[in-house]
């Protein structure tokens, strides 16, 4: 079974610094997908950027970035210039590779809390 | 925002009692899942719709069933409430033939028990 853990409860940082969320996995899977989700006080669930496992490079959004290990089984977030609206519950995921007709479930950890400060 | 929408916003039951939630899917998606939050915890797998049947279920009781309909719109009925069932409801939907199968949430249904 694959389990995802996100070992920081809550983290906090200053307007327009960087922060570095963590998050760990364990799978027997080679071919899976790995997701960070921000779900901010109003409750919507917002994909933030999404990693193929079979991809090398590390996926960028804009001010989102990704370190992936896939050996370590590590799938860390970087947010730079940190901005006021980041404050929100930030979700690692995983999704096993798709599959012909079968399911694709997420299985989320726990979530760390991030708070921007002014 | 994504296109999925999910109601109602807020539900209150009593123990016992049965209820239904809806969603309606982003366009273009024709798979849809539900997932449970519990309070401080991430969404747990409750079970995925795809044309129209159960596709794939996680560890919930047969009191949690869904229905899908022709238009991708969503169920999802729990019978016989229990405390425990207080929580953040949300669907989330998909194409399950674009992209990565990528799952996009609705805004959720906050279900108190009481």
């Amino acid at each position: 079974a694959q389990t995802v853990t996100q070992s920081q409860p809550e983290m906090s940082v200053q307007e327009a610094e960087t922060v570095t969320l963590s998050c760990t996995y364990d799978t027997s899977e080679n071919n899976y997908y790995l997701f960070w989700y921000k779900q901010p006080p109003s409750r919507q669930m917002i994909l933030v950027i999404r990693q193929e496992a079979y991809k090398q490079q590390n996926a960028t959004e804009n001010r989102f970035s990704v370190n992936f290990q896939k050996a370590a089984k590590s799938f860390s977030l970087k947010i730079s210039d940190s901005q006021l609206g980041d404050t929100a519950m930030y979700f690692c995921a995983f999704m096993k590779g798709r599959v012909s007709g079968g399911y694709n479930k997420l299985i989320f950890g726990a979530g760390t809390r991030l708070a921007v400060h002014p | 925002e994504t296109g999925v929408t999910q109601s109602p916003t807020h539900l209150i039951k009593t123990r016992g009692q049965q209820v239904t939630l809806r969603c309606s899917s982003q366009s273009g998606h024709n798979t849809v899942s539900w997932y449970q939050q519990a309070l401080g915890q991430g969404p747990q797998f409750i079970f995925q719709y795809y044309r129209e049947e159960e596709n794939g279920r996680g560890n919930f009781p047969p009191r949690f069933s869904g229905l899908q309909f022709p238009n991708y719109s969503s169920e999802l009925n729990v019978n016989a409430l229990e405390l425990d069932d207080s929580a953040l409801y949300l669907c989330a939907s998909s194409s399950a033939s674009e992209g990565l199968g990528e799952q996009y949430f609705g805004p959720g249904t906050r279900l108190t028990v009481t």
